[in-house]
């Protein structure tokens, strides 16, 4: 069973365009994270949520919309989509509480923009 | 401030041991990581260590933590083409467990 998955796995869109991508956790964990990784790996968090609240949004334009409609999914909804917005783009959930202490990642959605 | 560093090529000669060096610039640091990304993978965890130890040792790899001079650094003995990959030094800050800022990578190659 896979613990944190992403879909698409590949997206190619064009400037302008609208598109999501989707998370989901199975390991009941409460927090959940994207993160934007460039072409050259530097990897940046964006967002993350605990229980379907927001509790880190790091600077990003807001053309990024992420949403949570359970705590097993965070969705990243992108607007107006632009060269620059071409990254792999990774979830990543934890289980916050205790002495946790590892963030478990998706497999990353390559993203695309021409 | 956060921030994380690492230099970003490494290439060793197979069989031969590899040390992976980071600095950071937290003092209040938790725990401080090892990630490890595969080409085309997400980052995997490959050991970590709490900020009031100064070594680890897991099976082919070590970590050692200087806390005066924030120095963290990953020792892989034996290192096997499989271990080519761009390892991620990450720090979490004490103000949240929960958020983790990642250094830039060093991304490790093998000679045969």
């Amino acid at each position: 069973d896979t613990a944190v998955s992403q879909t698409p796995k590949y997206l190619v869109t064009q400037m302008g365009n609208d598109k999501s991508i989707k998370c989901e956790q199975n390991l009941g964990h409460d927090t959940m994270y994207w993160y934007k990784q460039d072409s050259k790996k530097f990897l940046k968090i964006m967002f993350s949520y605990n229980n379907k609240e927001l509790i880190i949004n790091e600077t990003v334009p807001n053309r990024f919309s992420p949403k949570s409609p359970d705590k097993a999914h965070l969705n990243l909804h992108i607007n107006s989509l632009e060269l620059g917005d071409s990254a792999v783009y990774f979830c990543a959930s934890f289980p916050s509480g205790g002495n946790s202490y590892e963030q478990y990642f998706g497999p990353g959605t390559r993203l695309t923009v021409t | 401030g956060e921030d994380v560093e690492q230099s970003l090529f490494l290439s060793v000669r197979e069989g031969d041991s590899s040390v992976i060096n980071c600095t950071y610039t937290d003092s209040s640091s938790t725990y401080l990581y090892w990630y490890k990304q595969e080409p085309g993978a997400g980052l995997q965890l490959l050991t970590y260590i709490f900020s009031n130890m100064d070594m680890k040792q897991d099976q082919r790899l070590t970590v050692l933590l200087n806390k005066k001079d924030k120095h963290l650094s990953l020792r892989i003995a034996d290192t096997q083409t499989g271990d080519s990959a761009i390892y991620f030094c990450a720090e979490s800050p004490y103000s949240s467990a929960s958020k983790i800022i990642f250094g830039s990578g060093t991304r490790l190659s093998i000679r045969p």
